[in-house]
């Protein structure tokens, strides 16, 4: 396993500006989370695929958020109209069908300026 | 509503002490509980899990303790080494459809002193 990976480690915009992150989850994981963390705290769930179905969203995924995983590999969470309260770091995990272990992949740290 | 509660937020041990952090749920449906470990920079990693069905489960110096009539569950650290200083986060989870959320406690800084 080559690990979950992120890109961009870090992203800095203005207000008001649109962001995409991505994801690349461990081949062969079928499954794969976002969340978002802010400083000091747990990370928090936002959304759930399995294989391309998104399944699950978070009530803190607002209008401005969508996550796609198109083929089922890997994922893209879009932010637009940046805000500075979507400062955050932004985590991706990825598992395996039929279990629990959830593996993070680095983070996207996002500041909005 | 916070659903895990963790206790302390940031503790202090000297090399070759106990580390123990505290956590508290509410949720009686959680049926998975992860411990994470994570350094400034990176995304937290697993270092053990419990099933309520079992009252400890330890690997190598990490032991989760778990009591489900309270809805506590900690992590014991033995012989804490300064390259354990991290942040660690309890987790609970419920399988919801298909997806199995992680609900994360707030987190405790451990600092350990050579």
């Amino acid at each position: 396993d080559t690990g979950v990976s992120q890109d961009p480690r870090h992203k800095i915009t203005k207000r008001g500006q649109n962001v995409t992150f991505r994801c690349d989850p461990i081949s062969e994981h079928n499954r794969l989370y976002w969340y978002r963390q802010t400083l000091g705290q747990g990370p928090e769930f936002l959304t759930y695929f399995q294989n391309e179905a998104q399944l699950e969203k978070s009530r803190l995924l607002s209008d401005r958020f969508s996550a796609e995983r198109p083929k089922g590999s890997f994922s893209t969470l879009e932010i637009q109209r940046t805000e500075q309260g979507d400062s955050a770091m932004y985590l991706c995990a990825s598992a395996r069908p039929s279990t629990d272990t959830q593996y993070f992949g680095p983070g996207t740290r996002l500041t909005v300026l | 509503q916070q659903q895990v509660k963790q206790s302390p937020q940031s503790l202090i041990v000297q090399k070759g002490g106990i580390s123990i952090i505290n956590c508290a749920y509410e949720n009686t449906a959680f049926d998975y509980f992860p411990w994470y470990q994570q350094f400034p920079g990176k995304g937290p990693a697993l270092l053990i899990a419990i099933r309520p069905d079992v009252s400890e489960k330890k690997e190598g110096r990490f032991t989760i303790s778990f009591n489900k009539s309270a809805k506590q569950f900690s992590l014991h650290i033995m012989d804490s080494q300064p390259g354990d200083s991290a942040t660690y986060f309890c987790a609970a989870s419920t399988l919801s459809g298909s997806a199995r959320q992680l609900t994360f406690g707030s987190g405790t800084q451990l600092t350990v002193l050579p």
